[in-house]
């Protein structure tokens, strides 16, 4: 089955740092990707919808200049956190689509808990 | 706006009992996907079952099934003879047929625990 490969699954750094996760679907092409994030015992919330080559779309309420979002390929799609802070502290998680047959189920990454001292 | 709403913030079962999480959502939509996601403590999502809104027929998975009710807008799993290993989040996404986009919108989660 499709598999996507999200790395790194834990990154602590300095509060005024950069981190980049990275989303990659390692059997499958993947058209669109989505970057969502977890607080503690909460349920997802989407961040951005990624479309390969083109701007992501974003949220209501997400910042475009704090989360890079880029999807230069069909199979990788990267979000970095920018000049992070304690409050970016969180569980990211990564889900790819594909444009072909099975495109109505969702593939997720295992998540990237981020951890900003 | 679409909606999901698990209204069961815990549950908890016996071991190779039967236990039914609940799922509501909100719609105008005819043409949609309903899925129960899995979250266990790895926190990796894991599919457990999807049904499409066309069919009348519930979906079903080796020991997981779902009632799909469309005109009541209520997407029920029922997990049969619990095993310890399905203690974890689950959560109820929906998602739009068609389109470009296609993200799910999941509801809040149930904590199901599975007693020995």
């Amino acid at each position: 089955g499709a598999v996507v490969s999200q790395h790194p699954s834990r990154v602590i750094c300095k509060s005024g740092t950069s981190v980049k996760i990275e989303c990659r679907s390692l059997d499958f092409q993947a058209t669109t990707m989505f970057w969502y994030r977890q607080f503690p015992k909460q349920s997802l919330m989407l961040m951005a919808t990624s479309n390969e080559g083109s701007k992501a779309t974003y949220e209501q309420g997400v910042e475009k200049d704090k989360f890079l979002i880029n999807h230069a390929s069909l199979t990788l799609s990267t979000l970095t956190v920018t000049s992070a802070h304690p409050e970016d502290s969180s569980f990211y998680i990564c889900s790819a689509r594909t444009a072909g047959s099975g495109a109505n189920v969702l593939t997720f990454g295992a998540g990237s808990r981020l951890t900003v001292l | 706006a679409q909606t999901v709403t698990q209204s069961q913030p815990e549950m908890s079962v016996q071991e190779a009992e039967t236990v039914t999480l609940s799922c509501t959502y909100d719609t105008s939509e005819s043409d949609y996907y309903l899925f129960w996601y899995k979250q266990p403590p790895s926190r990796q999502m894991i599919l457990v079952i999807r049904q499409e809104a066309y069919k009348q027929q519930n979906a079903t998975e080796n020991r997981f099934s779902v009632n799909f009710q469309k005109a009541a807008k209520s997407f029920s799993l029922k997990i049969s003879d619990s095993q310890l290993g399905d203690a974890a989040m689950y959560f109820c996404a929906y998602r739009n047929y068609g389109g470009s986009q296609g993200n799910l919108i999941f509801g809040k989660g149930t904590k199901l625990s599975v007693k020995p």
